[in-house]
């Protein structure tokens, strides 16, 4: 079945780090993939998505790109700020029902 | 602005105690979902509504039900509610057709068993 697989947390920058979030993903057909980020006691927000093999997506200077040739997913971000403290959920949406599988998410910390 | 609204955000209630979580929708998608997240956990699908056509996952239990009596609104019902239940609830919106359009999500509501 459809699964995502995405690095264990928790994670701790310092501000201006560079950051990588590894995820990678199981699927029939063709999903499209996402970023979701949740702040502390908020529901979950879109930060980025790709539909297609070689598709960038990019948001708020976060970037991942959609690599079908190593089912991955990486979420990037070349300066991370203490604003971007939250948890990070990589997912996929595939077939008809469209539902989102989810991975376990990755907390991320950056200290001033 | 368009948007997803959970109410109440804080819910306690009482072993066994019937509760019920009310989400609505500004955004008039088709296709609403209610999520269940356990603290540190990726949110596990409930169930999911095509307008009105209601799809169970397989390993929901029997003590949460839902309705949707319009576009905009969509209620979790919890029969009796045990420690276990203890969890922030998602609801999120979709519009139908395209599968690459993102779901939206509601800021949650999250719910205290005594």
């Amino acid at each position: 079945g459809d699964s995502v697989t995405q690095m264990e947390g928790p994670v701790t920058l310092s501000e201006e780090a560079f950051l990588t979030i590894n995820c990678t993903y199981t699927a029939t057909g063709y999903p499209s993939l996402f970023w979701y980020v949740q702040y502390p006691g908020e529901g979950l927000q879109l930060l980025l998505k790709a539909t297609k093999a070689d598709d960038k997506g990019s948001n708020k200077g976060f970037e991942a790109t959609y690599r079908k040739e190593t089912t991955s997913f990486h979420l990037e971000k070349g300066s991370v700020q203490v604003s971007d403290s939250a948890v990070y959920f990589c997912a996929l949406s595939s077939g008809g029902a469209n539902n989102l599988f989810f991975g376990t998410g990755t907390r991320l910390t950056v200290i001033p | 602005d368009a948007m997803v609204i959970q109410n109440p955000r804080y819910q306690v209630t009482q072993f066994g105690k019937p509760v019920t979580l009310s989400c609505s929708q500004t955004l008039n998608h088709n296709v609403m979902y209610w999520y269940q997240q356990k603290s540190s956990q990726a949110p596990k699908l409930l169930f999911h509504y095509y307008d009105k056509d209601f799809n169970n996952e397989a390993d929901t239990p029997d003590n949460f039900q839902s309705r949707r009596p319009n576009t905009s609104f969509c209620f979790l019902d919890i029969r009796s509610p045990g420690l276990g239940d203890a969890a922030m609830y998602l609801c999120a919106t979709r519009p139908w057709g395209n599968r690459g359009d993102e779901q939206f999500f509601g800021p949650g509501t999250r719910l205290t068993v005594l």
